[in-house]
């Protein structure tokens, strides 16, 4: 099945350790993105990429770092300099065009102790 | 991107219509109005867009105001699984692939 995949679903880290979330997608979607959400608010825009090779910061990059190598992969690692990392992360991915719908993930809930 | 304001919270009872609310006074020609919905746990998922025109599709139906300084959603039948955190979301219309702004939303329940 087509679609958008996060894992893993959760993750626990020690503070000061880097941590790399995966998203992976094969709708052949031009456009990724990385939300970060915390409780009971909206979602935060970290990186999203629109072309392979090359991305941009959103409203709250700092602490974190993406790449896109590939269409089918947006990583985002979360440095140790976040100074608050646990939060749930989301992945989306869109397809080129105006105004076409996102699709996410379900998300990865990290915990650092 | 504009910005749009809706209630934090709604309740509904099963099987009846729910109307969610979403102003944005400050629109522009070219914003598209989108909604998303997140379940519990959940990324959020599509629900319906449209510019001018009232648009239905299997999900929900949406209802533009004729100055487009507002709009409703609308779910027809409210289930239990329709208890969610809906956004109501502005897009520009020739931004392509530009990131969605996501507000607070409202959260609705849905009492059986």
């Amino acid at each position: 099945d087509g679609g958008i995949t996060q894992s893993p679903k959760y993750l626990f880290r020690k503070e000061g350790q880097n941590v790399t979330l995966s998203c992976e997608q094969n709708l052949n979607h031009d456009a990724m993105y990385w939300y970060r959400q915390d409780p009971g608010q909206g979602l935060r825009l970290i990186y999203y990429s629109q072309i392979v090779n090359d991305f941009q910061k959103g409203d709250i990059a700092e602490g974190y770092s993406v790449s896109r190598e590939k269409k089918e992969s947006f990583p985002l690692t979360v440095t140790s300099a976040q100074k608050n990392p646990t939060a749930f992360y989301l992945c989306a991915s869109s397809i080129g065009g105006e105004n076409t719908e996102a699709f996410f993930g379900q998300g990865t809930r990290l915990t650092v102790v | 991107d504009a910005k749009t304001t809706q209630p934090n919270s709604m309740e509904s009872n099963e099987e009846e219509p729910v109307h969610l609310p979403c102003n944005h006074s400050t629109i522009s020609g070219t914003d598209y109005i989108h909604w998303y919905r997140q379940l519990p746990s959940q990324g959020p998922e599509y629900v319906i867009h449209g510019l001018t025109s009232n648009v239905n599709n299997r999900m929900a139906s949406l209802a533009i105001a004729e100055d487009r300084k507002s709009s409703t959603l609308i779910l027809h039948r409210a289930t239990l699984r329709d208890a969610a955190v809906y956004y109501c979301i502005l897009r520009e219309g020739n931004s392509g692939n530009t990131p969605l702004v996501f507000g607070k939303g409202t959260r609705l329940s849905v009492i059986a």
